[in-house]
């Protein structure tokens, strides 16, 4: 199973991109990577999953290595309401289980 | 976009006593739905996978006969925390797979015993 790494907490800038990043080494190679972000008592958010490619919607781009070993979520204007735990999730092969791992905390100061 | 619905919110009970919690997948249907909890400021736990028709399966050091879990129909199920104790106190956790890719969280349900 892919475990994911990302740093624990991050600060941004009103305004400015956050990027946040997330190791995944072990992912294999049929293995998507799915981006949810949870605001304080909420249930987390769908934001972006990708395979090998960039991806971009309206929420955030996702970044993804060549050797797909690690991707980064860019939020390209960040906003006080973005604060908030984002988790980066590699589903195991054939099973559609989410294991969360301990996300990064962003906060977003004005 | 999919809509997974929780309910209650809230809720406060004796120690004891049950609390049933239900998910609800308001315009889609969902063969599978799954279960977690959270402490605070702790991520999210999974505790089973809920499968319509049939027995949910468990993780690992998740009591099965604590926590009940029905998935009777292709948009409902509901977890039963039974007698519950303050070390139950949690914050639960829905999802499902929607028609679109990923998974559709509920809203959360605030647990407390008291």
């Amino acid at each position: 199973d892919a475990k994911t790494t990302q740093p624990p907490s991050m600060d941004c800038a009103e305004g400015r991109a956050a990027n946040l990043p997330c190791n995944h080494s072990t992912i294999s190679g049929n293995e998507y990577v799915y981006w949810y972000r949870q605001i304080h008592s909420q249930g987390p958010q769908y934001i972006i999953h990708g395979l090998k490619n960039n991806e971009t919607n309206e929420m955030a781009s996702l970044i993804i290595t060549e050797d797909r070993k690690s991707s980064t979520l860019i939020l390209p204007h960040a906003t006080l309401r973005d604060t908030a735990v984002y988790y980066c999730i590699v589903p195991p092969t054939g099973t559609y289980k989410y294991i969360f791992g301990t996300g990064t905390r962003l906060k977003v100061l004005a | 976009g999919a809509v997974v619905s929780q309910h209650p919110s809230r809720v406060i009970c004796k120690s004891g006593t049950s609390v049933k919690i239900e998910c609800r997948s308001l315009d889609f249907q969902a063969t599978t739905m799954f279960w977690y909890r959270q402490f605070p400021k702790k991520s999210l736990m999974l505790m089973a996978t809920s499968n319509e028709g049939s027995k949910a399966t468990y993780e690992q050091g998740v009591e099965k006969d604590k926590f009940l879990i029905n998935h009777a129909s292709l948009t409902l199920s509901t977890l039963t925390v039974t007698s519950a104790h303050p070390e139950d106190s949690s914050f639960y956790i829905c999802s499902a797979r929607g028609p679109d890719a990923g998974y559709t969280f509920g809203s959360g349900t605030r647990l407390t015993v008291v």
